[in-house]
């Protein structure tokens, strides 16, 4: 059982350049999370998807986009990568219906550093 | 605004001693969660905590949920140098599909 799975774990950007941040779960949630962490710092919600084809910002949107095509994927693409998103970023998927009643469930990961 | 604090936020401590991590958030939320989290590694469920005067406890660590006072503790009992990692508490936010993290716990347990 795989659970959440997050690639690449790793990434050194240039400044400007664009990437996408993939995230896959194999435990059929519908709802799906992009979070941020910077060094000794809690998580800041970037953006969330209930569903298929449907997202929603969080606390810190600007500077990245998600789609939600599938129940599986959640892809995290940053446009034009600046210093301050060099951060520590997780995907995490919590279980259907009463969504409240189960925690969520993270992946590793991607460290990413923009340079 | 949903907040949710944590402290202490930094917590050295020997080990055998015993000591609690307060988590006050400041909204009608009845439903609390707890994390571990190891240097450089992700987020560990530990407890779901889902009506007020709810326990869980699992090996030295017990966590409970006051929600009529907004609080939830984990209570850490003849701490070992293993459960020196950051703890962090989250709430559900009433009315969305959104999480709140506290700020956590960084716990460092001596030997």
């Amino acid at each position: 059982n795989a659970g959440v799975t997050q690639t690449p774990k790793f990434r050194i950007l240039k400044i400007g350049q664009s990437m996408t941040l993939q995230c896959t779960q194999d435990m059929n949630h519908n709802y799906m999370y992009w979070y941020r962490q910077d060094p000794g710092m809690g998580l800041k919600l970037i953006y969330y998807s209930v569903g298929a084809g449907i997202t929603d910002k969080g606390e810190v949107p600007n500077g990245y986009n998600v789609s939600r095509s599938t129940t599986e994927d959640f892809p995290l693409r940053l446009e034009l990568a600046a210093p301050s998103q060099t951060s520590v970023y997780f995907c995490a998927s919590s279980y259907p219906g009463d969504y409240s009643n189960q925690p969520q469930h993270f992946g590793d990961g991607t460290r990413l550093s923009i340079l | 605004e949903l907040k949710v604090e944590q402290n202490p936020l930094f917590l050295s401590m020997q080990e055998g001693k015993n000591y609690t991590i307060y988590c006050n958030y400041s909204t009608t939320s009845d439903r609390l969660y707890w994390y571990r989290q190891d240097p450089g590694k992700s987020l560990e469920s530990l407890f779901v905590l889902l009506s007020n005067g709810a326990v869980k406890q699992e090996g030295r660590l017990m966590a409970s949920l006051d929600t009529k006072a907004r609080l939830s503790t984990l209570h850490i009992t003849a701490a070992v140098h293993d459960l020196s990692a950051t703890y962090f508490c989250a709430v559900d936010d009433p009315g969305t599909y959104k999480y709140i993290f506290g700020t956590g716990t960084r716990l460092k347990v001596l030997a």
